[in-house]
């Protein structure tokens, strides 16, 4: 069973901080998702990332896909309150799994 | 280009009850996911339906079942209704599962009293 794993799981912060949240497994997927998630609505969209090494700039975030992909990170520079939410990584390989999510609080 | 709609968004139902819950996919998609998430256990996969054929079956009881139509459309069921089943469920499109892109709707609320 393909698992992903996410860290942290809750990250507070000051507007203007930098932040990297991580996705982990030990399979390998076809290609790996980022979605962000706010409260009663369902997750959007942000990236896909589908070469092994692959990095994405999307304004302020950027996404990087593990070079055995495996993993991915998520980096914010410069939070500000918008950019809070729950930021879930999902993989698609022998079936589509989502981590558990890391929820992002940034504080004005 | 319209996105994915779910309906309804609220329900209150009572335990022993049954629920059939609606999702339209983006014109053209005709992959259709469906999700429960709950703050415990997170975002879990139901099942896919792909040209009214389901394809992939997540790990859940046979109270939760599902089926296509042929203009893509999905609908949800969940039958005998437990308290555990109040969840956000939530819909997803695609062009195809494989693929990883997946286009959400905004979820119905359940929940079991």
């Amino acid at each position: 069973t393909q698992l992903l794993e996410q860290s942290p799981q809750f990250l507070s912060i000051q507007e203007g901080e930098n932040l990297t949240v991580y996705c982990n497994s030990s399979s390998v997927f076809s290609s790996l998702q980022w979605y962000r998630q706010e409260p009663g609505e369902g997750p959007v969209l942000l990236v896909t990332v589908v070469t092994g090494g692959e990095v994405k700039k999307l304004k302020r975030l950027t996404f990087q896909f593990g070079d055995a992909r495996k993993d991915s990170s998520l980096h914010i520079t410069a939070a500000q309150p918008g950019d809070t939410g729950l930021y879930l990584c999902a993989g698609a390989g022998q079936n589509f799994v989502f981590g558990p999510g890391t929820r992002l609080s940034v504080l004005p | 280009k319209a996105g994915v709609t779910q309906t309804p968004r609220y329900l209150i139902k009572t335990r022993g009850q049954q629920v059939t819950l609606s999702c339209s996919p983006i014109s053209g998609h005709r992959s259709v996911s469906w999700y429960q998430q709950t703050p415990g256990q997170g975002l879990q996969f139901l099942f896919e339906y792909f040209s009214e054929t389901q394809r992939n079956k997540g790990n859940f009881p046979g109270r939760f079942s599902g089926r296509q139509f042929s203009n893509s459309r999905s609908e949800m069921n969940v039958s005998t209704l437990e308290l555990g089943d109040s969840a956000l469920y939530l819909c997803a499109s695609s062009l195809a599962l494989e693929l990883g892109e997946q286009y959400f709707g905004p979820g119905t609320r359940l929940t079991v009293t």
